[in-house]
């Protein structure tokens, strides 16, 4: 079955560092999401992605937060400045319509210090 | 305010005995329906969704969900659990389906322990 990539697997970084969530998202899908869940807490959505601009983000993704799709294949999800309440599993996910079943990659481990 | 909520964070069965887990939403327009799996180390990976039509749904590795209008509750299930069932299980919901995004808000997870 095709696969969500996402990398890294972990990442620790200082406070107040920008970082960038990388995934590739299966090749023929044209939706793509990020979601975040912080330790005890429920998965949170926070931005859907379509034709090369932002369909819906939550309260969570305000200006620090951006995702950009640079070369057709790789879709990142960027932090300006981190802040410890940040540290969370981040999980990119694609699916090839609309209410299609999401792929979810093995998410990205945030962690600020 | 729309909401997902999974009864139980933990659960425990012995092997060969039924899985249920519970999840019940809060709107006042039917969404639609989804169970994730998360396997230790892994994504998620969906089990069974409900979208229309009807409402017993059958999933992969012999899970099945009934979607419940009146009781707003799509509880998952399974007859007879195996070792490999041990994960975690989410609840997902799409809250008025629209023409752009795909939001899913979960419920907060039930992990499965299954017993020899």
């Amino acid at each position: 079955e095709p696969e969500v990539t996402q990398t890294p697997s972990h990442q620790v970084t200082q406070m107040g560092q920008e970082v960038i969530l990388r995934c590739v998202p299966i090749s023929n899908h044209l939706y793509f999401y990020w979601y975040r869940q912080i330790l005890g807490q429920k998965v949170e959505f926070l931005v859907s992605f379509y034709n090369n601009e932002i369909s819906e983000k939550s309260e969570i993704f305000d200006d620090q937060f951006s995702v950009e799709r640079p070369d057709g294949s790789n879709f990142t999800l960027k932090i300006r400045s981190t802040k410890l309440e940040d540290s969370a599993m981040y999980f990119c996910a694609s699916s090839e319509a609309l209410y299609e079943k999401l792929f979810f990659g093995s998410g990205t481990q945030l962690s600020v210090l | 305010a729309q909401s997902v909520t999974q009864l139980g964070s933990h659960v425990s069965v012995s092997e060969g005995a039924l899985v249920l887990l519970r999840c019940n939403y809060s709107s006042s327009v039917p969404p639609y329906l989804f169970w994730y799996v998360q396997y230790p180390n892994q994504g998620l990976q969906l089990l069974l969704k409900y979208t229309t039509g009807a409402t017993l749904v059958k999933g992969i590795n012999g899970f099945e969900a009934e979607f419940k209008k009146s009781e707003t509750s799509f509880h998952l299930t399974k007859p007879s659990a195996h070792m490999s069932d041990a994960a975690e299980y989410f609840c997902a919901v799409l809250f008025r389906p629209k023409a752009a995004g795909n939001k899913l808000t979960f419920g907060g997870g039930t992990r499965v322990l299954v017993k020899p």
